[in-house]
């Protein structure tokens, strides 16, 4: 079953370093997301992006943070500068359609920030 | 705009009971609402979703939900809880208008099972 894959699993960083999270979503799917769950805390949006642009982003996706989709498969979310603060699981999904179609997550990466 | 309420951080039921996870939702328009299941160290599982079908919605490991319009919830249920069924659910929504596509979650149900 097709699914959506994440690297790396765990990232450990220092403040102020430039991380990239990779993310290879479904196949065939045309929308793309990134979440993240800070420790403790719900789920939250951050980015959308279809058709080689963001279609909406939270207030949390600052200058700081950038997504691309450099080729057919991967899809990147760079945080320019880390801070303490962006510690936290950050979950790629995908899915086919808009709307009500399921979105499939990817298994996350931990990103540590010291 | 739309927002989810999850009542209860956590719930610790007997294995073999049922299984009550509340739900309720915010939203101006029909509302598309959807269950996530996260087991320790994984990442979301789609449990079912609603889209304006039927307002009983059948997902997978037994479970199910209920959309009612009237009281604006969206409950998940199990009618005999399993040990594999501990875990952390996540009720969330997407509102048909203004953020289409994101996904609006819930804080989250930590569910335990003891024997």
């Amino acid at each position: 079953e097709p699914e959506v894959t994440q690297t790396p699993s765990h990232q450990v960083t220092q403040m102020g370093q430039e991380v990239i999270l990779r993310c290879v979503p479904i196949s065939n799917h045309l929308y793309f997301y990134w979440y993240r769950q800070i420790l403790g805390q719900k789920v939250e949006f951050l980015v959308s992006f279809y058709n080689n642009e963001i279609s909406e982003k939270s207030e949390i996706f600052d200058d700081q943070f950038s997504v691309e989709r450099p080729d057919g498969s991967n899809f990147t979310l760079k945080i320019r500068s880390t801070k303490l603060e962006d510690s936290a699981m950050y979950f790629c999904a995908s899915n086919r359609l808009a709307g009500g179609d399921e979105q499939y997550f990817g298994p996350g990466t931990r990103l540590t920030v010291t | 705009a739309q927002s989810v309420t999850q009542l209860g951080s956590h719930v610790s039921v007997s294995e073999g009971a049922l299984v009550l996870l509340r739900c309720n939702y915010s939203s101006s328009v029909p509302p598309y609402l959807f269950w996530y299941v996260q087991y320790p160290n994984q990442g979301l599982q789609l449990l079912l979703k609603y889209t304006s079908a039927a307002t009983l919605v059948k997902g997978i490991n037994g479970f199910e939900a209920e959309f009612k319009k009237s009281e604006t919830s969206f409950h998940l249920t199990k009618p005999s809880a399993h040990m594999s069924d501990a875990a952390e659910y996540f009720c969330a929504v997407i509102g048909a208008t203004g953020g289409y596509n994101k996904l609006i979650f819930g804080a989250g149900t930590r569910l335990a099972v003891h024997p």
